[in-house]
């Protein structure tokens, strides 16, 4: 099974409008994290937002905030009022451990077009 | 203060030769994460070190290995290159391990023909 799954390979929102970008995971590590992250085409990844797996609130950033359901395995990413430079790709990561060595696994990402 | 500065930022390496890159992370981070990107098999997680010590490690084979100098610049290395490893290599630093409020250098981009 996939570790992280992202099943929009392609998004157009227009200019304003909230999105929802989808992340769905699989562990047994009761301690992991959930992150994503923006690529712009530039290349250049930037950290977005973190959601622990004992966290009881959904984390919130600015415009950017994470949906977290934790017993259907679902860390979506929303963003609020979205804006030209939202275009980018988008990648949900898991942070889990096996036997003591943490690893950061991807999703395939989401390319999200804002259309003015 | 500085970003993270990744060197150089292309590269363009022959099958079988060995290649090394550079990491200089954000000034009092103490975690440096290298990843690989590839339109085949996305983006990877390599190895991430701390203080000096590799702490944690992705699923790649012994050719692919890392160091952290007491100043906390990386060097990541690939010994006889393949046609595969042509990739986008991105390094990121944070004050801790766990990869959380990380933040990433441009990237160097390798090619090997």
């Amino acid at each position: 099974a996939q570790k992280i799954t992202q099943t929009q390979p392609g998004m157009f929102v227009q200019e304003k409008e909230a999105v929802t970008l989808d992340c769905t995971y699989d562990t047994s590590d009761p301690s992991y994290g959930l992150f994503w992250y923006k690529q712009p085409s530039s290349g250049e990844m930037i950290f977005l937002i973190y959601q622990g797996s004992y966290d009881q609130q959904n984390a919130t950033e600015g415009r950017y905030s994470l949906n977290f359901q934790k017993a259907r395995k679902s860390a979506n990413l929303v963003i609020s009022a979205s804006q030209l430079g939202d275009s980018a790709m988008y990648f949900c990561a898991m942070r889990e451990r096996e036997r003591g060595n943490e690893k950061l696994t991807f999703g395939t990402g989401t390319r999200l077009t804002i259309i003015p | 203060k500085a970003g993270v500065t990744q060197t150089p930022r292309y590269l363009i390496k022959t099958r079988g030769q060995q290649v090394t890159l550079s990491c200089s992370p954000i000034s009092g981070h103490r975690s440096v994460s290298w990843y690989q990107q590839t339109p085949g098999q996305g983006l990877q997680f390599l190895f991430e070190y701390f203080s000096e010590t590799q702490r944690n490690k992705g699923n790649f084979p012994g050719r692919f290995s890392g160091r952290q100098f007491s100043n906390s610049r990386s060097e990541m290395n690939v010994s006889t290159l393949e046609l595969g490893d042509s990739a986008l290599y991105l390094c990121a630093s944070s004050l801790g391990t766990g990869f959380a409020e990380a933040f990433f250098g441009q990237g160097t981009r390798l090619t090997v023909v």
